[in-house]
């Protein structure tokens, strides 16, 4: 089946500028993590979704970044105001319930702000 | 802060050798220990979930053993192949579903 797909593969935006990444979660699974890989560093927790709601989003660093699952499937991490230090691997996951089982991770988007 | 450190950082083997990594996780406030495999330009793939004191786990040539009580997980790869070169991440759940990765073990397996 299918599994986890994110887009875009890659994006390169200017310092100050607006993103939107965008997370394709397997079909039924009600969890979805954001995680966010800096050079260097393992994935850092961003924020987990319980269907639509936000069950937490302790792990977003600042207002500039805000995610929304309206549906409880695709999710969206909006980022405001690039900065350089934004720059990273944006890696999304899924998982049928929560509850500590399995997550199964996209590709990531390799974002750069230059 | 919690913090989840793994050793060695990065290794090289020759085909045919077997390896192993360390992951050390804090001990308290323990509910899930992950191993995941993350080839080059590939998502990461889930190995193992591992969550009682003393679980040992199996996936081919790949095992992993867990101590919650002292804080620590052991991944064995055994027979090496060119096929493992990977980062081997271990990620620590301290509540249900949010992870604290370690920064990773980079395999590289020379045929």
């Amino acid at each position: 089946g299918a599994g986890v797909s994110q887009t875009p593969s890659n994006k390169v935006t200017e310092k100050g500028k607006y993103v939107e990444l965008r997370c394709d979660p397997i079909s039924g699974h009600t969890a979805l993590y954001w995680y966010r890989q800096s050079l260097g560093q393992g994935p850092e927790f961003l924020i987990y979704f319980q269907g639509t709601g936000a069950a937490d989003d302790s792990g977003l660093p600042n207002d500039r970044f805000f995610a929304v699952r309206p549906e409880g499937s695709v999710s969206t991490l909006k980022i405001q105001r690039t900065e350089r230090g934004d720059s990273a691997v944006y890696l999304c996951a899924s998982s049928l319930r929560g509850q500590g089982g399995e997550q199964y991770f996209g590709p990531g988007t390799r974002l750069t702000v230059t | 802060i919690l913090n989840v450190e793994q050793s060695p950082q990065s290794l090289h083997v020759q085909e045919g050798d077997s390896t192993n990594f360390t992951c050390s996780f804090p001990s308290s406030n323990f509910y899930a220990l992950h191993w995941y495999r993350w080839e080059t330009a590939k998502s990461p793939e889930a190995l193992f979930v591992m969550t009682l004191n003393g679980d040992e786990k199996k996936k081919g040539r790949i095992s992993a053993t867990l101590n919650t009580k002292e804080g620590y997980s052991y991944l064995y790869i055994k027979g090496s192949q060119p096929e493992d070169s990977a980062t081997y991440l271990c990620a620590f759940a301290y509540n249900t579903d949010k992870l604290i990765f370690g920064t990773g073990t980079r395999l590289q397996v020379f045929p």
